[in-house]
């Protein structure tokens, strides 16, 4: 089947720019999550959704990074006023809800995202 | 709280030669443990995981173990390739209430040289 999908796949803009980044995930997959990866870096997490419960928001850098996940599936980070340390790797990954922590995550393939 | 603290890279080695990455962890309750692996230019896939304690899992010539005791999850391979060049994730999953969150280590950067 249909794996997790991401697009763009790349982004450039312009410092101060908004920015949209969206995620597909797999068909009845209820967990939902979005990662960055910077050059050379290990993943840093950014918010988790998990079914209709509040999302955990706790990774999000600062308030101008926002996400929202629409009828329990498709999931679009926002970027606002872009910086050039936004510049990285946005990794989407989904996971289903069998026995409680067995679930293995599924990662799409990212978006490169260029801030110039 | 939860946490995965894995050796830092990168880690050069011959090819055939033996591999060991060490990944310990801090966790409430009974987590699953992952490892991911990321090669040059694609996405993470997983390599190998282990649900509970003592199980061992093992794929493509690699293995781990969930060491409750020692709350460790190390990955070995007896012989590396040029191939197994990538950079390797150690994960927890970690139930709250019904859902599984997930906690990925800083990564490890793997050189196999020919």
């Amino acid at each position: 089947g249909a794996g997790v999908s991401q697009s763009p796949s790349n982004k450039v803009t312009e410092k101060g720019k908004d920015v949209e980044l969206r995620c597909d995930p797999i068909s009845g997959h209820t967990a939902l999550y979005w990662y960055r990866q910077s050059l050379g870096q290990g993943l840093e997490f950014l918010i988790y959704f998990q079914g209709n419960s509040a999302p955990d928001k706790s990774g999000l850098p600062s308030d101008r990074f926002s996400a929202e996940r629409t009828g329990g599936s498709v999931s679009t980070l926002t970027i606002q006023r872009t910086q050039q340390e936004d510049s990285a790797v946005y990794l989407c990954a989904s996971s289903h809800r069998r026995l409680a922590g067995e679930s293995e995550q599924y990662f799409g393939p990212g978006t490169r995202l260029t801030v110039t | 709280g939860n946490s995965v603290t894995q050796m830092e890279g990168p880690v050069t080695l011959s090819e055939e030669a033996f591999l060991t990455i060490n990944c310990t962890y801090t966790a409430t309750g009974y987590p699953s443990l992952f490892w991911y692996v990321q090669y040059p230019g694609e996405g993470l896939q997983l390599l190998l995981k282990a649900t509970k304690a003592d199980d061992k899992g093992s794929n493509k010539g690699f293995e781990a173990t969930y060491r409750k005791e020692t709350t460790s999850f190390h990955l070995e391979k007896g012989s590396v390739q040029v191939s197994d060049s990538a950079v390797y994730f150690c994960a927890l999953s970690a139930p709250i209430y019904n859902f599984n969150k997930f906690y990925f280590g800083s990564g490890t950067k793997l050189n196999v040289k020919p």
